[in-house]
């Protein structure tokens, strides 16, 4: 069974840089033709899909914020990495990464980690 | 830009049907997925390509797409189906409605 963790800083000045990574475990990051995504949710709020990657590094992006979004991938370590720049209050929310199908046309999420509240406050 | 509009609340007796719905221009013209999260909890899929069941999802969750609404259907709902619900599809880039809060009471 696939299962996924973020892991990261939980609180982050503004104007600074989020930074998130996702431990795959129970398969490899490489193995099929899954994408592998960054997911946030606001506080009392709906879910909002920030990106996603492949292992071999190709990326996609919300174009919402796509000017402040990166996401990256190590094989090596079976993780992928979310870094988010100048951040305000607007970006304190709890991110999940998850699992990613591969076709856009039929694009789901069918595993999901626990989710790591980050906090942008002084 | 493309919406998925749901009502933000939904109440149903235990063992009665709810049907949480999910409107957004030719929707049915798209693959709908729909997730469950409980409250502190991870969203779960429970419906993709608009009727398909992810295995160990209960056959009594069932996802229908025409027109423009989707659908989820719980039959025979139980104390345990209480929690917010998400649908998303693809539309240029990936999109979720705002969530349906189910009550069971």
């Amino acid at each position: 069974q696939v299962q996924l963790q973020e892991s990261g800083p939980g609180l982050v000045k503004p104007s600074q840089t989020l930074s998130l990574t996702c431990t795959v475990s129970g398969g490899s990051i490489s193995s099929g033709s899954y994408y592998w995504s960054w997911i946030r949710q606001p506080a009392g709020k709906g879910l909002e899909w920030i990106g996603r990657i492949y292992s071999r590094g190709s990326t996609n992006y919300n174009s919402s914020l796509k000017s402040r979004v990166t996401i990256s991938v190590d094989t090596s370590k079976n993780q992928f990495s979310l870094k988010l720049n100048s951040v305000t209050a607007a970006d304190t929310a709890v991110y999940y990464c998850a699992r990613t199908t591969p076709d856009w046309t039929t694009v789901s999420f069918d595993y999901w980690g626990q989710g790591a509240l980050v906090t942008v406050s002084s | 830009s493309y919406e998925l509009s749901q009502p933000p609340s939904l109440s149903v007796s235990p063992g009665q049907t709810a049907s949480i719905t999910c409107s957004g221009d030719k929707l049915g013209e798209k693959y709908a997925s729909w997730y469950q999260q409980r409250p502190g909890q991870s969203p779960v899929l429970v419906i993709y390509e608009d009727n398909k069941r992810p295995s160990g999802i209960p056959e009594r969750f069932s996802g229908s797409n025409s027109g423009n609404t989707a659908t989820l259907t719980i039959s025979g709902t139980q104390a345990m189906d209480e929690a917010d619900y998400y649908c998303q599809t693809w539309a240029i880039t990936v999109i979720f409605g705002g969530g349906t809060k189910l009550t069971v009471l």
